[in-house]
């Protein structure tokens, strides 16, 4: 698709439930990254992918969280029994990488609230 | 490690009147840098990004922004402002092998009538 598709676009959550989301990246681009956006608007780096092999993971909490890119499929950000605190806005986005300069597209976010 | 340093939270500007965001950034190679906006409820959308070609960069919607070495800035500003630019901006830096972007806190810009 010529955009990244996250779903769903709102997910609640009860506290120590698990939470799945999607992302879609834009065909044809290799690398794909997730973000969280918190309250105070900061947006703090997670994982990103090199096609389905983790790049870089140094920003995930590697006790409840997890991800995947598979072929064929859309990439995945799972959180295991969800606390207060991961209520934020989780954002995808994808680039080709042809350089540092290289911009990212930004998808639509999924809205987590953990309740 | 990198850092992008957004000063002002909020910045309020009359329509018509010139918009200036102030952001500096820290890093241990040469930097690329780009400015981001949000609109509420929305993804980010690119503005305008620095790749060293030229340090006065211009951008969508009538924004640009300079590169100041000396400085380690990259302010974004536009000379009229419109209703249509209130949103919150992004300040962001790729660099040292990351691939993954490093943001600034952001600035909230209100546009008054």
């Amino acid at each position: 698709g010529e955009e990244v598709a996250q779903t769903p676009k709102h997910l609640v959550r009860g506290e120590g439930q698990k939470a799945k989301l999607y992302c879609a990246p834009i065909k044809g681009h290799s690398y794909v990254f997730w973000y969280q956006q918190v309250l105070k608007n900061e947006f703090k780096f997670l994982i990103s992918f090199q096609n389905e092999n983790v790049f870089d993971e140094t920003g995930m909490p590697k006790e409840r969280f997890s991800a995947k890119c598979l072929p064929n499929s859309p990439c995945s950000l799972e959180i295991q029994a969800t606390k207060l605190e991961d209520s934020a806005v989780y954002f995808c986005a994808s680039s080709q990488f042809t350089g540092e300069n290289t911009e990212a597209f930004f998808g639509q976010g999924t809205r987590l609230t953990v309740v | 490690a990198q850092s992008v340093t957004q000063l002002g939270s909020h910045v309020s500007v009359s329509e018509g009147a010139l918009v200036l965001l102030r952001c500096n950034y820290s890093s241990s190679v040469p930097p690329y840098l780009f400015w981001y906006v949000q609109y509420p409820n929305q993804g980010l959308q690119l503005l305008l990004k620095y790749t060293s070609a030229a340090t006065l960069v211009k951008g969508i919607n009538g924004f640009e922004a300079e590169f100041k070495k000396s400085e380690t800035s990259f302010h974004l500003t536009k000379p009229s402002a419109h209703m249509s630019d209130a949103a919150e901006y992004f300040c962001a830096l790729n660099g040292e092998g990351r691939r993954a972007l490093t943001f600034g806190s952001g600035t909230r810009l209100q546009v008054q009538p």
